[in-house]
């Protein structure tokens, strides 16, 4: 199975600060068919996960846009400019090139 | 509105199935090109997708849990379930349900706590 390794495992930061979050596949993400299934959720405490970024870059409806994923191959970033105070909980990303789906083990965002 | 609602026993013993079932509504699980799927969440934050059944009635498992995994469905209720089978303490996990399709896991049930205890 592809390992996603995601750091740091925990992030302080304070409000308005920008932050990044880095995945790092354990093989390409790039499918065949050109896409790349590299997706981006966060789970705030006591709620279900939520999807922010998917494909990468693309901005899931409803998701601010101070939000921002970038990558390829093997090296994703997840940026958030500007953290508010709703942002904090754990991010994870995941990926859907190669079956089974797989989930980095998170990045705990936490407020300094 | 989509909505997926999770239920199940909360408490199971070692060794005994444990059976959980998503009601969706709001959007129809035979809609083409839809996935409903199966992830459960570990305590300590590790997350596994456990497997899927589509639009269509076509199944895939997560390979992992292969020999003891079964997903169903029943189109008149628009539920699909969740059975996994001869369970240990390390099966203890939330479970949630979620659509996938071009965009994936794009909506998630709330989530059901199960505990696999004697």
């Amino acid at each position: 199975d592809v390992v996603l390794t995601q750091t740091p495992p925990t992030l302080s930061a304070t409000i308005g600060q920008s932050v990044s979050i880095s995945c790092r596949s354990s093989q390409s993400l790039l499918h065949s068919n050109g896409n790349t299934y590299l997706h981006w959720l966060l789970q705030r405490p006591g709620q279900s996960p939520q999807l922010l970024i998917y494909l990468v870059s693309r901005l899931e409806s409803g998701v601010p846009n101070r939000f921002s994923g970038s990558g390829s191959g093997t090296d994703f970033t997840l940026k958030i400019s500007g953290v508010e105070a709703e942002d904090l909980g754990v991010y994870y990303c995941v990926q859907g090139t190669h079956a089974p789906y797989t989930f980095g083990a998170g990045t705990k965002l936490e407020l300094k | 509105q989509v909505n997926l609602q999770e239920s199940g026993p909360g408490i199971v013993k070692p060794s005994q199935p444990l059976s959980v079932t998503c009601s969706v509504t709001g959007y129809s699980i035979t809609t083409s090109y839809y996935y409903w799927n199966w992830i459960r969440k570990f305590p300590g934050n590790k997350l596994e997708w456990m497997g899927y059944i589509s639009y269509d009635g076509s199944i895939y498992y997560n390979p992992s849990l292969k020999s003891r995994i079964s997903i169903t469905r029943d189109t008149s209720k628009n539920q699909f379930f969740l059975q996994l089978n001869t369970v240990t303490t390390e099966d203890t996990a939330v479970y949630y349900c979620a659509r996938h399709s071009r965009v994936p896991f794009d909506y998630w049930g709330q989530g059901v706590m199960v505990t696999v205890s004697s």
